[in-house]
Protein backbone atom coordinates (compact mmCIF):
# COMPACT_ATOMS: atom_id res chain seq x y z
CA UNK A 1 0.00 0.00 0.00
CA UNK A 2 1.04 3.83 -0.63
CA UNK A 3 1.69 5.37 2.50
CA UNK A 4 0.98 9.18 2.55
CA UNK A 5 2.45 11.12 5.63
CA UNK A 6 1.35 14.80 6.03
CA UNK A 7 3.39 18.04 7.49
CA UNK A 8 2.63 19.43 9.91
CA UNK A 9 -0.04 18.03 11.86
CA UNK A 10 -1.47 21.19 12.92
CA UNK A 11 -0.99 24.75 12.16
CA UNK A 12 -2.20 28.01 13.38
CA UNK A 13 -2.39 31.77 10.80
CA UNK A 14 -3.01 34.55 11.01
CA UNK A 15 -6.52 35.43 9.05
CA UNK A 16 -5.31 37.05 5.56
CA UNK A 17 -2.23 34.59 5.53
CA UNK A 18 -0.91 31.88 4.04
CA UNK A 19 -1.30 28.81 4.84
CA UNK A 20 0.70 25.70 3.45
CA UNK A 21 0.27 21.85 4.31
CA UNK A 22 2.60 19.32 3.25
CA UNK A 23 1.86 16.03 1.86
CA UNK A 24 4.43 12.95 0.97
CA UNK A 25 3.88 9.16 -0.49
CA UNK A 26 6.16 6.62 -0.12
CA UNK A 27 6.28 6.06 -3.73
CA UNK A 28 5.36 8.09 -6.93
CA UNK A 29 1.61 8.70 -7.92
CA UNK A 30 2.84 10.45 -11.55
CA UNK A 31 1.98 7.58 -14.06
CA UNK A 32 3.82 8.24 -16.70
CA UNK A 33 2.01 7.65 -19.73
CA UNK A 34 -0.52 10.18 -19.10
CA UNK A 35 1.74 12.67 -16.89
CA UNK A 36 -0.84 13.19 -14.34
CA UNK A 37 -0.26 13.40 -10.53
CA UNK A 38 -2.58 10.68 -9.34
CA UNK A 39 -3.51 13.22 -5.72
CA UNK A 40 -6.54 14.91 -4.32
CA UNK A 41 -6.94 17.05 -1.63
CA UNK A 42 -9.86 17.44 0.43
CA UNK A 43 -11.06 19.76 3.34
CA UNK A 44 -12.94 18.25 6.33
CA UNK A 45 -14.95 20.72 8.78
CA UNK A 46 -16.66 18.91 12.21
CA UNK A 47 -19.76 16.60 11.57
CA UNK A 48 -19.30 17.00 7.60
CA UNK A 49 -17.91 14.59 5.20
CA UNK A 50 -14.87 15.46 3.00
CA UNK A 51 -15.00 18.20 0.99
CA UNK A 52 -13.14 18.08 -2.50
CA UNK A 53 -11.02 20.78 -3.25
CA UNK A 54 -8.10 19.20 -5.79
CA UNK A 55 -8.09 16.34 -7.74
CA UNK A 56 -5.04 15.46 -10.57
CA UNK A 57 -3.07 17.49 -7.73
CA UNK A 58 -3.18 20.82 -9.11
CA UNK A 59 -6.75 20.98 -10.84
CA UNK A 60 -9.40 23.51 -8.34
CA UNK A 61 -12.78 21.43 -8.15
CA UNK A 62 -15.68 23.87 -9.16
CA UNK A 63 -17.05 26.50 -6.93
CA UNK A 64 -13.77 26.18 -4.87
CA UNK A 65 -12.35 29.61 -3.72
CA UNK A 66 -8.81 30.02 -5.74
CA UNK A 67 -7.35 30.77 -2.74
CA UNK A 68 -6.65 27.06 -2.54
CA UNK A 69 -4.60 25.60 -4.89
CA UNK A 70 -2.22 22.60 -4.90
CA UNK A 71 1.08 21.56 -6.83
CA UNK A 72 3.85 19.11 -6.53
CA UNK A 73 5.01 16.39 -8.47
CA UNK A 74 5.97 12.44 -7.95
CA UNK A 75 5.87 12.02 -4.27
CA UNK A 76 5.72 15.63 -3.04
CA UNK A 77 2.85 17.90 -2.99
CA UNK A 78 1.74 20.92 -1.09
CA UNK A 79 -1.87 22.60 -0.45
CA UNK A 80 -1.81 26.44 -0.58
CA UNK A 81 -4.49 28.46 1.39
CA UNK A 82 -3.09 31.82 0.04
CA UNK A 83 -4.65 34.10 2.32
CA UNK A 84 -7.04 32.34 5.28
CA UNK A 85 -9.94 32.78 5.87
CA UNK A 86 -12.21 31.77 8.78
CA UNK A 87 -14.17 29.37 6.72
CA UNK A 88 -11.25 27.63 6.21
CA UNK A 89 -10.80 26.16 10.01
CA UNK A 90 -10.80 22.64 8.80
CA UNK A 91 -8.62 19.71 8.63
CA UNK A 92 -7.45 19.04 5.36
CA UNK A 93 -6.47 15.93 3.86
CA UNK A 94 -4.81 14.32 0.80
CA UNK A 95 -5.62 10.88 -1.25
CA UNK A 96 -3.67 9.08 -3.84
CA UNK A 97 -5.57 7.35 -6.03
CA UNK A 98 -2.48 5.80 -8.19
CA UNK A 99 -3.54 2.55 -6.99
CA UNK A 100 -6.29 0.38 -4.80
CA UNK A 101 -6.33 0.42 -1.69
CA UNK A 102 -6.54 4.47 -2.27
CA UNK A 103 -5.39 5.85 1.20
CA UNK A 104 -5.71 8.94 2.72
CA UNK A 105 -3.03 11.53 4.66
CA UNK A 106 -3.60 11.53 8.66
CA UNK A 107 -4.57 14.89 8.15
CA UNK A 108 -3.79 18.72 9.00
CA UNK A 109 -5.57 20.77 11.15
CA UNK A 110 -5.38 24.40 10.55
CA UNK A 111 -7.02 26.97 12.58
CA UNK A 112 -6.41 30.74 13.48
CA UNK A 113 -4.01 32.04 15.13
CA UNK B 1 -27.06 16.29 -8.75
CA UNK B 2 -26.11 12.92 -7.11
CA UNK B 3 -26.76 12.01 -3.63
CA UNK B 4 -26.03 9.53 -0.82
CA UNK B 5 -27.47 8.74 2.12
CA UNK B 6 -26.23 5.60 4.53
CA UNK B 7 -28.81 4.30 6.65
CA UNK B 8 -28.02 0.99 9.22
CA UNK B 9 -28.42 0.63 13.13
CA UNK B 10 -26.08 3.06 14.92
CA UNK B 11 -25.38 0.44 17.32
CA UNK B 12 -23.46 -2.96 16.88
CA UNK B 13 -22.80 -5.75 19.28
CA UNK B 14 -19.47 -7.23 19.28
CA UNK B 15 -18.69 -9.72 16.96
CA UNK B 16 -22.01 -9.48 15.33
CA UNK B 17 -22.01 -8.21 12.14
CA UNK B 18 -22.00 -4.16 10.89
CA UNK B 19 -25.07 -3.68 7.78
CA UNK B 20 -25.24 -0.69 6.08
CA UNK B 21 -26.87 0.95 2.82
CA UNK B 22 -25.84 3.70 0.65
CA UNK B 23 -29.48 4.69 -2.01
CA UNK B 24 -27.75 6.86 -4.68
CA UNK B 25 -30.68 9.51 -5.61
CA UNK B 26 -29.93 11.88 -8.47
CA UNK B 27 -28.17 9.95 -10.43
CA UNK B 28 -27.78 5.98 -12.14
CA UNK B 29 -25.93 3.70 -10.09
CA UNK B 30 -24.83 2.32 -13.11
CA UNK B 31 -21.02 2.65 -14.97
CA UNK B 32 -19.12 4.40 -11.35
CA UNK B 33 -17.23 2.41 -8.88
CA UNK B 34 -18.94 2.54 -5.14
CA UNK B 35 -17.27 2.93 -2.55
CA UNK B 36 -17.39 3.02 1.47
CA UNK B 37 -14.77 4.60 4.00
CA UNK B 38 -14.67 5.06 7.29
CA UNK B 39 -13.63 7.55 10.33
CA UNK B 40 -13.07 6.19 13.55
CA UNK B 41 -13.69 9.10 16.39
CA UNK B 42 -10.66 11.97 16.20
CA UNK B 43 -8.90 10.18 13.61
CA UNK B 44 -8.17 10.07 10.05
CA UNK B 45 -9.84 8.14 6.72
CA UNK B 46 -10.04 4.69 5.80
CA UNK B 47 -10.57 3.25 2.46
CA UNK B 48 -12.93 -0.19 2.48
CA UNK B 49 -13.39 -1.27 -0.62
CA UNK B 50 -15.64 -0.88 -3.19
CA UNK B 51 -17.87 -2.19 -5.72
CA UNK B 52 -18.79 -1.38 -9.68
CA UNK B 53 -22.16 -1.69 -10.56
CA UNK B 54 -21.57 -4.86 -12.19
CA UNK B 55 -20.96 -6.81 -9.15
CA UNK B 56 -17.42 -6.72 -9.10
CA UNK B 57 -16.10 -5.85 -5.76
CA UNK B 58 -12.38 -4.99 -4.16
CA UNK B 59 -11.47 -4.75 -0.54
CA UNK B 60 -8.64 -3.20 1.38
CA UNK B 61 -6.71 -6.36 2.16
CA UNK B 62 -6.50 -6.22 5.99
CA UNK B 63 -10.58 -6.26 6.27
CA UNK B 64 -10.92 -8.56 3.17
CA UNK B 65 -11.73 -11.60 5.81
CA UNK B 66 -14.88 -9.74 6.94
CA UNK B 67 -16.07 -7.60 4.61
CA UNK B 68 -18.95 -7.93 1.20
CA UNK B 69 -20.07 -5.25 -0.45
CA UNK B 70 -22.89 -5.85 -2.81
CA UNK B 71 -25.01 -3.67 -5.05
CA UNK B 72 -28.69 -3.58 -6.02
CA UNK B 73 -28.88 -1.92 -9.61
CA UNK B 74 -32.94 -2.03 -9.09
CA UNK B 75 -32.68 0.12 -6.04
CA UNK B 76 -30.05 2.16 -6.85
CA UNK B 77 -28.32 1.05 -3.70
CA UNK B 78 -25.30 -0.28 -2.76
CA UNK B 79 -24.44 -2.52 0.72
CA UNK B 80 -21.70 -3.16 3.39
CA UNK B 81 -21.74 -5.90 5.79
CA UNK B 82 -18.96 -5.95 8.11
CA UNK B 83 -18.85 -9.46 10.15
CA UNK B 84 -17.03 -10.06 13.48
CA UNK B 85 -16.99 -6.77 14.71
CA UNK B 86 -14.69 -5.06 17.51
CA UNK B 87 -15.10 -1.74 19.33
CA UNK B 88 -12.41 -1.20 16.85
CA UNK B 89 -14.90 -1.13 14.38
CA UNK B 90 -17.17 1.64 15.96
CA UNK B 91 -16.67 4.59 13.80
CA UNK B 92 -18.69 6.92 10.96
CA UNK B 93 -19.26 5.29 8.06
CA UNK B 94 -19.21 7.45 4.52
CA UNK B 95 -20.60 5.86 1.36
CA UNK B 96 -19.13 7.59 -2.07
CA UNK B 97 -18.90 7.74 -5.67
CA UNK B 98 -15.85 7.55 -7.75
CA UNK B 99 -15.70 11.04 -9.23
CA UNK B 100 -14.63 9.45 -13.14
CA UNK B 101 -17.17 7.01 -14.78
CA UNK B 102 -15.45 3.65 -15.39
CA UNK B 103 -12.23 4.61 -13.38
CA UNK B 104 -11.67 1.99 -10.15
CA UNK B 105 -9.15 4.50 -8.77
CA UNK B 106 -10.15 7.74 -8.56
CA UNK B 107 -10.83 10.81 -6.28
CA UNK B 108 -14.14 10.82 -4.42
CA UNK B 109 -17.37 12.43 -5.36
CA UNK B 110 -19.54 12.85 -4.28
CA UNK B 111 -19.56 11.72 -0.28
CA UNK B 112 -22.84 10.60 2.15
CA UNK B 113 -23.26 12.86 4.55
CA UNK B 114 -21.62 9.75 7.51
CA UNK B 115 -23.26 7.27 9.74
CA UNK B 116 -21.89 6.96 12.88
CA UNK B 117 -21.87 2.96 13.94
CA UNK B 118 -20.79 2.03 17.68
CA UNK B 119 -19.42 -1.42 18.77
CA UNK B 120 -20.56 -1.97 21.77
CA UNK B 121 -22.43 -4.52 23.92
Amino acid sequence: DIVMTQSPDSLAVSLGERATINCKSSQSVLYGSNNKNYLAWYQQKPGQPPKLLIYWASSRESGVPDRFSGSGSGTDFTLTISSLQAEDVAVYYCQQYYNTPVTFGPGTKVDIK
Amino acid sequence: QVQLQESGPGLVKPSETLSLTCTVSGGSISTYYWSWIRQPPGKGLEWIGHIYYSGSANYKSSLKSRVTISVDTSKNQFSLKLRSVTAADTAVYYCARAAIAGSATNWFDPWGQGTLVTVSS
